[in-house]
């Protein structure tokens, strides 16, 4: 069965600090993986889509990491600011057409 | 472009009563996507739409929920008689899938309908 498990599921951190989000899965075959980002009461926006031969990808202050092997992935938020504070979804495709899997996201919360 | 527009943002409705939720996908996109959230299951999806024909129902819950398509401009989702655990975020989502390829392409989220049933 498609799974996609995400850790930690609620986060907070310091303003300016790092952090990390995690993301297992076991689809197969895999085709790609979204990180989304759902600010409170807003539809989700895709950060970034890595697919089986990407290792990492950057958009602004976010990191992507894919480890195909493992199958795993995490989303490094550096120099973390407010608005960070939202929901981070992890989304993977298989190959073809078939559903997407959801994680059930990570919520993160940025403190002054 | 306005992006995935939907209505109403909010809805309260009482058991038993017949809920349309509407979805006006951006233009130019050839796929339609409709979605819940709640808290405990997370995001789901109900019903994929492309070019106009739905594709994959399988996420719909019950036959007591329905979407349409008539137009490349226009999508409805119908939840008749709706039911207190029908309360969730709708969301629908477009995006443009070139020929032979699989739902796999970026999707945009309009804001969602808040459904409240009491």
């Amino acid at each position: 069965k498609n799974q996609v498990e995400q850790s930690p599921q609620s986060l907070i951190i310091l303003e300016g600090k790092n952090c990390t989000l995690q993301c297992n899965y076991t689809v197969s075959p895999f085709s790609n993986l979204r990180w989304y980002k759902q600010d409170t009461g807003r539809g989700p926006v895709s950060l970034t889509i890595m697919t089986f031969s990407e290792n990492t990808k950057s958009n602004g202050r976010y990191t992507a990491t894919l480890d195909a092997d493992t199958k795993q992935s995490s989303l490094h938020i550096t120099a973390s600011q407010l608005s960070d504070s939202a929901s981070y979804i992890c989304v993977v495709s298989a190959r073809g057409y078939q559903k997407v899997t959801f994680g059930t996201g990570t919520k993160l919360q940025v403190i002054p | 472009d306005a992006g995935v527009i939907q209505s109403p943002r909010h809805e309260v409705t009482e058991m038993g009563q017949e809920v349309t939720l509407r979805c006006k996908p951006i233009s130019g996109h050839n796929s339609l996507f409709w979605y819940r959230q709640t808290m405990m299951r997370g995001l789901e999806l109900l019903i994929y739409f492309n070019n106009n024909v739905p594709i994959d129902d399988s996420g719909m819950p019950e036959d007591r929920f329905s979407a349409k398509m008539p137009n490349a401009s226009f999508s409805t989702l119908k939840i008749q008689p709706s039911e207190p655990r029908d309360s969730a975020v709708y969301f629908c989502a477009s995006s443009y899938r070139p020929s032979g390829q699989g739902m796999n392409t970026e999707a945009f989220f309009g804001q969602g309908t808040r459904l409240t049933v009491v």
